[in-house]
């Protein structure tokens, strides 16, 4: 069965830099684009950030665009996303989650992993 | 981008008894080429991940109970619970996948009356 299980969070204070991993398993990782999502408490979903299969194309939201950075490791089965530059609105869980073959809709999401930036 | 808005912002039902979620777009997400509206819903509870529930706007995914269902086309979308369990408690989002950045609805709250 897929799982998808997050990790990294913690509390870290702003300006600082953090870097979230998501551990694949139970499909082929190499064959499936990849996307980030977050949560801030108490609010609804913001998708962050995308990569395809193979790692050539990545999109980002203009919020986290030139701080955060996805990247992929195929043998490892594992999706990155370095946040640098962290601000208090960057606070939320952040989950990971594997789009449908062809399609960006989010057929299985880890549990998250909780980023608290404080000052 | 494409916004989703979702009504209403919570919703109260009786068990046993019908909720309807609303999402309106921006603009079409139909995808012309294949026929087809790039929406889907989502469920999240409390303390959960979110679970796909539809895809297709009316695709539902295995194992989601026939009691959901998802209808409409172009830029208005409703997701129906016929008969409403006390398990159904959650905050439900639509999403459209039509165009990138692919995005959200700010989410319906459905609590039992």
């Amino acid at each position: 069965q897929v799982q998808l299980v997050e990790s990294g969070g913690g509390v870290v204070q702003t300006g600082r830099s953090l870097r979230l991993s998501c551990a694949a398993s139970g499909f082929t990782f190499r064959t499936y684009g990849m996307h980030w999502v977050r949560q801030a408490p108490g609010k609804g979903l913001e998708w962050v950030a995308f990569m395809s299969y193979d790692g050539r194309n990545k999109y980002y939201a203009d919020s986290v665009k030139g701080r955060f950075t996805i990247s992929r490791d195929n043998s490892n089965n594992t999706l990155y996303l370095q946040l640098n530059g962290l601000r208090a609105e960057d606070t939320a869980v952040y989950y990971c989650a594997k789009r449908e073959y062809n399609w960006n809709y989010l057929d299985y999401w880890g549990q998250g992993t909780l980023v608290t930036v404080s000052s | 981008d494409i916004v989703l808005t979702q009504s209403p912002d919570s919703l109260a039902v009786s068990l046993g008894e019908r909720a309807t979620f609303n999402c309106k777009s921006s603009q079409s997400v139909l995808y012309t080429s294949v026929n087809r509206n790039c929406l889907a819903w989502y469920q999240q509870k409390p303390g959960q991940p979110p679970k796909l529930l539809i895809s297709w706007a009316s695709t539902r995914e295995s194992g989601v109970p026939d009691r959901f269902s998802g209808s409409g086309s172009g830029t208005d979308f409703t997701l129906t619970i016929t008969s409403l369990q006390a398990e159904d408690v959650a905050v439900y989002y639509c999403q459209q996948y039509y165009s990138d950045p692919c995005t959200f609805g700010q989410g319906t709250k459905l609590e039992i009356k």
